[in-house]
C-alpha cells in the first residue's frame, strides 16, 4: 500500500462550488504539505503542517484553507472554486531534518474547475 | 528569495546517450539540494540528494555534486535507458527555514529507443 494516498484522484466541479481534497499517511510523520502544480512549472506550496497544532500559509494560500485532522490527516479545501485553481494538487510529508529531509509525495490530484 | 533554475526543456535522447540537466540556484543560508523524478501518472519521488558543498548524490546511475562556487547541482547519467523517461526537478531547502522548498519548473526527459 502506498504510503502517502489521496482522495479523489480527479475531479472535474464547477465555478463557485466547495471542494475538498483528502491526504493520508502511513508513514508516520510529523509535518504535511499541499503543493499545486502547473503545466511547465515547478510546485508551489500553498500550505504546510509540522504538527497536528501547526498550521502555515505557504506563498499561494489565498483562496485555499487546510485542517489537519490527526497526524495522518491533512485536507485541502477551497472556499468556492475558481477556473484557475484548475491544477494538479499534491500532498507530501517529510521528518523533521534541519532542511535536509526528504519529501514523500502522494500520486496527486488532478482538479479542474469549469 | 529563493529560486531554482533547469535547463528547459523537453529533452529527447537516443538510449544510451549522456544525459546532463543543468540546475543553478539562488539561496541564502546553507541549502540541501534534491534532485525529483516524476513518472507519468505518478507523483514525486526523491532520485538522490546533497546536504553540504561538495558532496555527491548518486542513486540508479544518475549523479549529481553540490557547486557551492557555482551555485549548481547539474544531474548527470552516462546511459540512459527508455525507463528514464520522466519530468525531473531540481529543488532545495533552506535549512534555516525548514518548511518550504523551493523547485525548479521540471525538464522533461524522453529516451527513444
Amino acid at each position: 500500500d502506498a504510503d502517502v494516498t489521496q482522495t479523489p484522484r480527479n475531479r472535474i466541479t464547477k465555478t463557485g462550488k466547495r471542494i475538498m481534497l483528502e491526504c493520508s499517511q502511513t508513514k508516520g510523520h510529523d509535518r504535511m504539505y499541499w503543493y499545486r502544480q502547473d503545466p511547465g512549472l515547478g510546485l508551489r506550496l500553498i500550505y504546510y503542517s509540522f504538527d497536528v497544532k501547526d498550521i502555515n500559509k505557504g506563498e499561494i494560500s489565498d483562496g485555499y484553507s487546510v485542517s489537519r485532522q490527526a497526524q495522518a490527516k491533512f485536507s485541502l479545501s477551497l472556499e468556492s472554486a475558481i477556473p484557475n485553481q484548475t491544477a494538479l494538487y499534491f500532498c507530501a510529508t517529510s521528518e523533521p531534518g534541519g532542511g535536509t529531509d526528504t519529501q514523500y509525495f502522494g500520486p496527486g490530484t488532478r482538479l479542474t474547475v469549469l | 528569495g529563493n529560486s531554482v533554475t533547469q535547463m528547459e526543456g523537453p529533452v529527447t535522447l537516443s538510449e544510451e546517450a549522456f544525459l546532463t540537466i543543468n540546475c543553478t540556484y539562488t539561496a541564502t543560508g546553507y541549502p540541501s539540494l534534491f534532485w525529483y523524478v516524476q513518472y507519468p501518472g505518478e507523483g514525486l519521488q526523491l532520485l538522490l540528494k546533497a546536504t553540504k558543498a561538495d558532496d555527491k548524490g548518486s542513486n540508479k546511475g544518475f549523479e549529481a555534486t553540490y557547486r557551492k562556487e557555482t551555485t549548481s547541482f547539474h544531474l548527470e547519467k552516462g546511459s540512459v535507458q527508455v525507463s528514464d523517461s520522466a519530468v525531473y526537478f531540481c529543488a532545495l531547502r533552506d535549512n534555516t527555514n525548514a518548511g518550504k522548498s523551493t523547485f525548479g519548473d521540471g525538464t522533461t526527459l524522453t529516451v527513444k529507443p
